[in-house]
Parts: C-alpha cells; sequence; structure tokens
C-alpha cells in the first residue's frame, strides 16, 4: 500500500516567516512530487512539481526533493495571511514518469497571523 | 482557472440512488482523473481514463463506473448510493507525453441523506 503521510497542524506562523510543510512517501520508486494548495471549500490548486533531488525555487516557493530519505518539503518565504490554507502533499503513483494516479497526504492546514 | 469544469457544483441524493457527475477538461488534454475527497481527507484516486479506455482504477467498488468521450470531456457514474459516498468529487485533466500534472476542477458536492 503506497502512502503519503504529512503533518495535520494546524501550523500556526506569523506574517513574514517562513512556513515548512514536511511530507513522507513510502514508495521508493515514485518519480514525481507535486504540492497542491487547497482553499476551504475549494479545488486543489498547483503551486509546485519536482522530479530531482535538490531545490526547486518559484517565487516566494521553494520544493525540496530528498529520494533517498523519500522526503519532500515546501517552504514558504514571507508568509502572508492568503497562504493560510490546507497544503496537500502528491506523489505520482505510477511508474517512470508514466500517466498514473495522485497519491496525496492528508494535508497540512497552515494558518498565518498578522 | 484551470480550464476544467465540472457539473454540477453541488447535488443532493437520497440512498439507493443513482448519480452522474460530469467534467470537460482542459484545452490540449486528453486524460482524465476522478478523485473522492472526504472531509477532512486527502483526494483518493478513483479511475482515470485515457483515450476514451480506463487506463487504471484505485480501490472503488464497481458501483463507481465512468466514460470519456471523443472530446476527452468524461463522466463519473455512481449506483446505489450510500450515506458514505457523501464527499467532493474532484476531476482532474492531464496530458499524455507533457510530465504528468494534473490540473483540478472545481468539483461537485455530493451530499447522500
Amino acid at each position: 500500500q503506497k502512502e503519503v503521510e504529512q503533518n495535520s497542524g494546524p501550523l500556526s506562523v506569523p506574517e513574514g516567516a517562513i512556513a515548512s510543510l514536511n511530507c513522507t512517501y513510502s514508495d521508493r520508486g515514485s518519480q514525481s512530487f507535486f504540492w497542491y494548495r487547497q482553499y476551504s471549500g475549494k479545488s486543489p490548486e498547483l503551486i509546485m512539481s519536482i522530479y530531482s533531488n535538490g531545490d526547486k525555487e518559484d517565487g516566494r516557493f521553494t520544493a525540496q526533493l530528498n529520494k533517498a530519505s523519500q522526503y519532500v518539503s515546501l517552504l514558504i518565504r514571507d508568509s502572508q495571511p492568503s497562504d493560510s490554507a490546507t497544503y496537500l502533499c502528491a506523489v505520482n503513483g505510477g511508474r517512470g514518469g508514466s500517466q498514473g494516479n495522485l497519491i496525496f497526504g492528508k494535508g497540512t492546514k497552515l494558518s498565518v497571523k498578522p | 482557472e484551470t480550464g476544467v469544469t465540472q457539473s454540477p457544483t453541488h447535488l443532493i441524493k437520497t440512498r439507493g440512488q443513482q448519480v452522474t457527475l460530469r467534467c470537460s477538461s482542459q484545452s490540449g488534454h486528453n486524460t482524465v482523473s476522478w478523485y473522492q475527497q472526504a472531509l477532512g481527507q486527502g483526494p483518493q484516486f478513483i479511475f482515470q481514463y485515457y483515450r476514451e479506455e480506463e487506463n487504471g482504477r484505485g480501490n472503488f467498488p464497481p458501483r463507481f463506473s465512468g466514460l470519456q468521450f471523443p472530446n476527452y470531456s468524461s463522466e463519473l457514474n455512481v449506483n446505489a448510493l450510500e450515506l458514505d459516498d457523501s464527499a467532493l468529487y474532484l476531476c482532474a485533466s492531464s496530458s499524455q507525453g507533457v510530465a504528468d500534472t494534473q490540473y483540478f476542477g472545481p468539483g461537485t458536492r455530493l451530499t447522500v441523506l
């Protein structure tokens, strides 16, 4: 059974701080990793995808992947109240980048306090 | 906005009834995946359609079935509704050969009474 684990939170950070969200996955053969943001009552919105070990930066967001440790993280710099949402980590359940299903964690709820 | 549309937005059914949910994929996308998201949980994969064929299925019973049409739009059908089927149903579209990034529609909120 392939699993994705996230701390459910809530994670509370002050405005302007760095929010750090973490995720571990069970399938060592996983190739593709995604972070989605989900506001209450809305659908998931893609923030980042990462495929190789190391860091990938996009604006205030940095995704980090460590395949040896089976660990993915998302850093949000200069956190804003509008970043308050649930962050879902997803791992592709297929092999070799094929069009497989996404396996999601339960999500971490982030609250950014003004 | 992702360009993925779903209908209806909300739906209320009673136990034992049948329901059909619809999804139009983003322009240029030929793959549609359906997910069920219960309250407080991450989305769970139901099945995926590629070129009108089922291309993978999650751990859902046969009363969950689907279709994909030549224009790549898709339907999710659920028969014999149960109370536990109450959830947000999400459709995601993607394109074979362009990584495997999936873009979600707004979802259909199904309530089973």
